[in-house]
This record gives structure tokens, C-alpha cells and sequence, in this order.
């Protein structure tokens, strides 16, 4: 079935510790994405890429990185994870812009960091 | 950079009844306008949007209303069912360079039979 997949869906860790959300899609879009979601807060926009090869910050990129080696694979890293970076992260993705068709998104990635 | 803004945070109807959520954007250029439906423990999934070229657009309950002018747009969803229960985001284009989505805060609607 095409979609998004993540990885891992939940994970508690450390603070401190080094964390890498994985991400994978099928759907040969150009574009990807990573929000992270807070109670009151919304979907806000941590990292994103338009293209194999070119990454850009977001509303709230720090403390995160990430790397797009090819068109399917889109990783978010937590270098030093803080417990401020407790969230659910959503990966996404779209064709080149909106004109063309809709944001999709992940299942989800539960991050507790203590 | 964009600002989107949604009200109200939390609403409450009786099965039945029409309900609206409204949103603001500041950026002129913004283009399109999605709204995204979030049921517990799931992903957001696009209901319904709508492009600047157009006032209205309806998916049978749903509706979705912008004005342009007035930098704002609304969600209309009438006959509310329990299953419409869910956080409703809406969202703009931020259209600087890359076209990125701005979402806002969410809003909880909860219809109760």
C-alpha cells in the first residue's frame, strides 16, 4: 500500500541521548516534511526538503537536523535530545506544490524524552 | 512568514446541528487553503480545501467558505454525527520560495448524540 512510513511509532529516551526518526515514502513525491505536534500548539514545521538533496528550517528547526540522500528517505535527528523535544512528530510529504495535489502524513512518531 | 490563526480551540454541538471553525491568514499570497481532520491517536487526513480562485466549495456536509479580501476562511460542517468528533487544523501556503503549509492551533470538536 503507498503511503508514509515511520519509525519507531513510540520511543522514550534519555535526556541527552542521540535520536534518529526515520521516515520512508512510496509515492515518488518530491517534497517532504517534519512537524511536530503540541496540545494548543498545532502542527508546526520543523524541517523540510522540495528535492533529493536539498533540505531547508522550518518554524522550529533547532536542536533538529535532517539529510535527504534520495527521493524516498527523509531522517529527523535529535543530536542531544531535551525533554522540551517531547512530541509527536509527523512526517509528511506532497507533490512539487499544492497546485498539483494534498500534504500527506505519516502515522506518527511518540517521542518522550525524561 | 505566515501566521494562521483558528478559532475557536474547543466546540461542543448536539448531533444535529451546524458547526463553523474559523481561521485567519496574514499573507496575501497565500494560495490554498486545506483543512485536515485528526480523529485520537490518528494522522491528520485532508477533508476538504480550497484554492484562491474561488469563494466556496462543498463535499456534501462539508463546506468551506474564504474571503480573500478579508484573509479568512471557514469550515461549515452541517447534520453533525458523533463521528465528526475529531481536532480539525486548518492551513496556508507560505510562498516564500518553497511553498510550505502553515498550519493553525487545531480546534476540538465534539458532537454529542
Amino acid at each position: 500500500i503507498a503511503g508514509i512510513t515511520q519509525a519507531p511509532t513510540s520511543q522514550i529516551l534519555a535526556a541527552g541521548r542521540r535520536m534518529t526518526l526515520r521516515c520512508t515514502q512510496d509515492m515518488r513525491h518530491n517534497a517532504m516534511y517534519w512537524y511536530r505536534q503540541d496540545l494548543g500548539l498545532g502542527l508546526r514545521l520543523i524541517h523540510y526538503s522540495n528535492t533529493a538533496g536539498t533540505t531547508g528550517k522550518g518554524e522550529v528547526p533547532d536542536g533538529y537536523s535532517v539529510s535527504r540522500a534520495n527521493t524516498d528517505d527523509f531522517p529527523l535527528t535529535l543530536a542531544s535530545a531535551v525533554p522540551s523535544q517531547t512530541s509527536v512528530y509527523f512526517c509528511a510529504s506532497s507533490a512539487q506544490d499544492f497546485n498539483t495535489g494534498e500534504l500527506f502524513f505519516g502515522e506518527g512518531s511518540r517521542l518522550t524524552v525524561l | 512568514g505566515e501566521n494562521v490563526e483558528q478559532h475557536p480551540s474547543t466546540l461542543s454541538v448536539q448531533e444535529g446541528d451546524s458547526a463553523v471553525i474559523k481561521c485567519t491568514y496574514s499573507d496575501s499570497a497565500s494560495n490554498y487553503f486545506p483543512w485536515y481532520k485528526q480523529e485520537l491517536g490518528k494522522r491528520p487526513q485532508l477533508i476538504i480545501d480550497i484554492r484562491s480562485n474561488v469563494g466556496e466549495k462543498k463535499d456534501q456536509r462539508i463546506a468551506v467558505t474564504l474571503n480573500k479580501t478579508a484573509k479568512h476562511f471557514s469550515l461549515h460542517i452541517t447534520e453533525t454525527q458523533p463521528e465528526d468528533s475529531a481536532v480539525y487544523f486548518c492551513a496556508a501556503t507560505l510562498n516564500t520560495g518553497f511553498q510550505k503549509l502553515v498550519f493553525g492551533t487545531g480546534t476540538r470538536l465534539l458532537v454529542s448524540p
